[in-house]
């Protein structure tokens, strides 16, 4: 079975200029998360969505950070205008059923590596 | 609200050596308790998970035990290789209105040095 996708794997790219990371969760899953992850902060959820819809976005740091998800099978992660202090690994996991039970936890991408010169 | 403390890394140890990552959770209700491992360049993989007090989960020869009277889950394996050389992640899942949430800590390093 295919994993959670995430693209690009790398991305460089000049302060200023927007930057779109994209998700493809595993299907049948209807529960999709971001995290960002940097040597400082650790590990930190950003967003995520059931069933399409934002559920809680108290983690996403600024406003410039923006995301969306259209449809079951993709997600966005928009950060417009970017900032060398958004450089990090961005993570995308999804999973299935309300409740984390030891058969369905959270299953993640391979993440996106972000450096903003 | 619900919190995992893992020890801080780097740990650093010789091929063959006994290792021990503490981990230690605050949480209402009874969570479900996990170890994920992250290798270089990848993302996160579930390890191993306990459901209940005085479960112990295992995997590749790894395990940790849920104590709920010392609120811990210390992952343990017993001769470690330098392909276990990754960053080691504890988390609770605990049910709540929010939705299906996991709750990570800080994340360990592992190095093994043949």
């Amino acid at each position: 079975d295919a994993g959670v996708i995430q693209s690009p794997r790398h991305e460089v790219t000049e302060m200023g200029q927007e930057v779109t990371l994209r998700c493809k969760p595993i299907s049948g899953h209807d529960y999709l998360f971001w995290y960002r992850q940097t040597m400082m902060r650790g590990l930190e959820l950003l967003i995520y969505f059931n069933n399409n819809v934002p559920i809680d976005d108290s983690g996403m740091p600024e406003d410039r950070f923006s995301a969306k998800m259209p449809n079951a099978s993709f997600s966005t992660l928009k950060i417009q205008p970017s900032e060398p202090r958004d450089s990090a690994v961005y993570f995308c996991a999804s999973s299935t059923h309300r409740r984390v039970s030891s058969n369905q936890p959270q299953h993640f991408g391979d993440g996106t590596r972000l450096s903003i010169l | 609200g619900n919190s995992v403390t893992q020890m801080e890394g780097p740990v650093t140890l010789s091929e063959e050596a006994f290792l021990t990552i503490n981990c230690t959770y605050t949480a209402t209700g009874y969570p479900s308790l996990f170890w994920y491992v992250q290798y270089p360049g990848e993302g996160l993989q579930l390890l191993l998970k306990a459901t209940k007090a005085d479960d112990k989960g295992s995997n590749k020869g790894f395990e940790a035990t849920y104590r709920k009277e010392t609120t811990s889950f210390h992952l343990e394996k017993g001769s470690v290789q330098v392909s276990d050389s990754a960053v080691y992640f504890c988390a609770l899942s605990a049910y709540n209105n929010a939705g299906n949430m996991l709750t990570f800590g800080g994340g360990t390093r592992l190095m093994v040095k043949p």
